[in-house]
């Protein structure tokens, strides 16, 4: 059974920097690119990038650029997500999924409140 | 970058309705568009890939048409589980750069 696990709600002040992990099982880790995407309260989904968990390649959406480094641990299977300078903004439930021509399977989520 | 422009937004519909919802690409896309569906507080679920192609576990009341850069999704006949949000989301470059639909709630009428 593939399973996506992603770690816990995270509260965090402006400025700060918030570090989300992504632990796959039920398939072969290096086979299928890993996204992350980001939904802000009753919004929509946005795209923040991409890794390719078998060359470590990355792509990131412009808008995020600088702010976010997704890098992938093929010794545990996991992927993670880090996004800095955090802005009240940036307040939003984010996802990790993985892409096998769409993305088929996602992790449940994370919150993250940035607030002083 | 490729923009994604879905519509309604909203719509309000009856248990047994035809529904459809369309999505445009800012470019052609070719058939590298992909549907899902959200329930709240639940993450996206794929519906459909490639434009069409329903995936497995997916009742066959939804369908899913175009390529290029309009594409269209449609449920035959609406059931009470299919009160949602539905978005498109294309992933034309290889790697894919993704982009997506800002969504259409599917309400009860």
């Amino acid at each position: 059974e593939v399973q996506l696990v992603q770690s816990g709600a995270e509260v965090k002040k402006p400025g700060a920097t918030v570090k989300i992990s992504c632990k796959v099982s039920g398939y072969t880790f290096t086979d299928y690119y890993m996204h992350w995407v980001q939904q802000a309260p009753g919004k929509g989904l946005e795209w923040l990038g991409l890794v390719d968990p078998e060359e470590g390649e990355t792509i990131y959406a412009e808008k995020f650029q600088g702010r976010l480094t997704i890098t992938a641990d093929t010794s545990t299977d996991t992927a993670y997500m880090e996004l800095s300078s955090l802005r009240s903004e940036d307040t939003a439930v984010y996802y990790c999924a993985k892409d096998a021509n769409g993305l088929d399977y996602w992790g449940q989520g994370t919150l993250v409140t940035v607030s002083s | 970058d490729i923009q994604m422009t879905q519509s309604p937004s909203s719509l309000s519909a009856s248990v047994g309705d035809r529904v459809t919802i369309t999505c445009r690409a800012s470019q052609s896309i070719s058939s590298h568009l992909n549907w899902y569906q959200q329930k709240p507080g639940k993450a996206p679920n794929l519906l459909i890939n490639a434009a069409s192609t329903l995936q497995s576990g997916v009742p066959s009341r939804f369908s899913g048409s175009g390529s290029g850069t309009d594409f269209i999704l449609t449920i035959s006949s609406l059931q009470p589980e299919d009160f949602a949000t539905y978005f498109c989301q294309q992933s034309y470059s290889n790697p894919p750069e993704l982009t997506f639909g800002g969504g259409t709630k599917v309400e009860i009428k």
